[in-house]
């Protein structure tokens, strides 16, 4: 069962646009969603996180939007660049980080 | 470097012998986690330290794979008479409830095993 739904498996995105990922939890007792992103061969790096009792939340490009009720958050990146190129996961976590099965994100240059 | 260090960076070996890694943790962590990736799919939970005890194991972790974590800091990960499925890569990650900001988990580099 997977309890962290991530979608889509991949995009593919021209340099300047905007992509976007999403995913749904199921359990409403996780507290803290990061999102990761990893590059090959290298283990994943915290990009931004939030918690349920912001609905947003913005880091230079990235930002996280967080609906509650719905049980979905998303990330946002805004401007795209080559060298966003990578694997994000998205995770949500209790005691420990439930992962989704990642997206793979190419932006074309 | 102040970050999760791991050792080594790559492995191979062939079946059937005894690999370890060392996972370092952020200093003022107390909590360390070790995961198995593999190519294409997330992380996957294997283990939880919490200081030097060790509070939960996956199902995934078969009598073949052994955890410690001695003193509350670094932390070794065992596989015994590894097969061919164990090749992956095993990363490392450590977080605090103490320390700001809290329950973020910090990943090491990794280590990429292969069985030959």
């Amino acid at each position: 069962q997977q309890q962290v739904k991530q979608s889509p498996q991949s995009l593919i995105v021209q340099k300047g646009g905007i992509s976007i990922i999403n995913c749904a939890y199921e359990n409403t007792a996780f507290d803290y969603f990061p999102w990761y992103q990893q590059f090959p061969g290298k283990g994943p790096a915290l990009l931004i996180a939030i918690r349920p009792d912001v609905s947003e939340k913005k880091e230079g490009r990235f930002t996280i939007s967080f609906n509650k009720s719905a049980k979905q958050f998303s990330l946002h990146i805004m401007d795209s660049q080559p060298g966003d190129s990578a694997t994000y996961f998205c995770a949500a976590t209790g005691r420990k980080l439930i992962w989704g099965l990642g997206t793979s994100l190419a932006v074309n240059p | 470097d102040t970050g999760v260090s791991q050792n080594p960076r790559h492995k191979i070996t062939k079946r059937g012998q005894n690999v370890t890694f060392r996972c370092d943790p952020i200093s003022e962590h107390n909590r360390l986690y070790w995961y198995r990736q593999t190519l294409g799919q997330g992380p996957e939970f294997l283990t939880y330290f919490q200081n030097e005890a060790q509070l939960e194991k996956s199902r995934l972790l078969s009598d073949r794979f052994s955890a410690e974590r001695p003193k509350g800091s670094f932390s070794t990960l065992e596989i015994q008479r590894t097969e061919q499925g164990d090749s992956a890569m095993y990363l490392c990650a450590s977080s605090s409830r103490q320390v700001p900001p809290r329950d973020e988990q910090f990943f090491g580099p990794g280590t990429r095993l292969t069985v030959l």
